[in-house]
C-alpha cells in the first residue's frame, strides 16, 4: 500500500488528452511537499518528467504539465504519442514517515 | 553529463548482507545541492525510497528500513554506497542510485539500476 495513491492504469487513443491523479494526505502533498513526476519506459531507469509540481526539465516536451490542489496532483498528457506508453510515478516527502514515497505508479496504454 | 553507476554482486544469500555501490563521474558528490540516494524496485512494482546521504556523512533512512541500512560517501573516490543486511526474498528487486535535489528532493539523474537477487 504506497502512501500516495495513483490509478494502476489509464488509456487513450493517440492525439487525445490524458490525466493521472496523485492523491496524498495531510502529511505530504496537503502540507504544501512538492510533488514530482518520473517516467519510466520499459526496461530503463524512471526519468523525471515534471519537478516541483509544474516545471518541465530541459528536453521534456509542453505536452506533459503538472500541477497540484489540495491533497493531490496530477500529471496531464495532451497529444498522446505511442511512444508516451510507460509508467508513471508520482513523488513526494511524507513528515510524518520523514521519508521521500512514491505513489504505486500507473500503466499508459496508447491504444 | 552526470553519469551514475551502480556496482555489486547480482545474488546475495539470505541472512547475508547487500552491498552495492554508485560510482559518479561528470560531477562531484561534495556538491551542497543535492543528496545521494538508493531507491529500490522490486520485479513489476513501484519505487520505495531506501535512503540518501549528504555529502557531509548526514545519512536518511526509510524507516522501514532503517534498522538494516546503512549509505555511506567516499567523497575521495566520488562515490557512494548501501549496505542492506538480514536480506530475504523481499530484498530482490532493481537497486538505483540517484541524485535527489536539496531543494525539492526530486531526483534528475539516475543510474541504470542493478538487479539483485536473494537466493541461496
Amino acid at each position: 500500500q504506497s502512501v500516495l495513491t495513483q490509478p494502476p492504469s489509464v488509456s487513450g487513443a493517440p492525439g487525445q488528452r490524458v490525466t493521472i491523479s496523485c492523491t496524498g494526505s495531510s502529511s505530504n502533498i496537503g502540507a504544501g511537499y512538492d510533488v514530482h513526476w518520473y517516467q519510466q519506459l520499459p526496461g530503463t531507469a524512471p526519468k523525471l518528467l515534471i519537478y516541483r509540481n509544474i516545471n518541465r526539465p530541459s528536453g521534456v516536451p509542453d505536452r506533459f504539465s503538472g500541477s497540484k490542489s489540495g491533497t493531490s496532483a496530477s500529471l496531464a498528457i495532451t497529444g498522446l504519442q505511442a511512444e508516451d506508453e510507460a509508467d508513471y510515478f508520482c513523488q513526494s516527502y511524507d513528515s510524518s514517515l520523514s521519508a521521500l514515497v512514491f505513489g504505486g505508479g500507473t500503466k499508459l496504454t496508447v491504444l | 553529463q552526470l553519469q551514475l553507476q551502480e556496482s555489486g554482486p547480482g545474488l546475495v544469500k539470505p541472512s547475508e548482507t547487500l552491498s552495492l555501490t554508485c560510482i559518479v563521474s561528470g560531477g562531484s558528490i561534495s556538491s551542497s545541492n543535492y543528496y545521494w540516494g538508493w531507491i529500490r524496485q522490486p520485479p513489476g512494482k513501484g519505487l520505495e525510497w531506501i535512503g540518501s546521504i549528504y555529502y557531509s556523512g548526514s545519512a536518511y533512512y526509510n524507516p522501514s528500513l532503517k534498522s538494516r541500512v546503512t549509505i555511506s560517501a567516499d567523497t575521495s573516490k566520488n562515490q557512494f554506497s548501501l549496505k542492506l543486511s538480514s536480506v530475504t526474498a523481499a530484498d530482490t528487486a532493481l537497486y538505483y542510485c540517484a541524485r535527489p535535489a536539496v531543494a525539492g528532493l526530486y531526483s534528475d539523474n539516475w543510474g541504470q539500476g542493478t538487479l539483485v537477487t536473494v537466493s541461496s
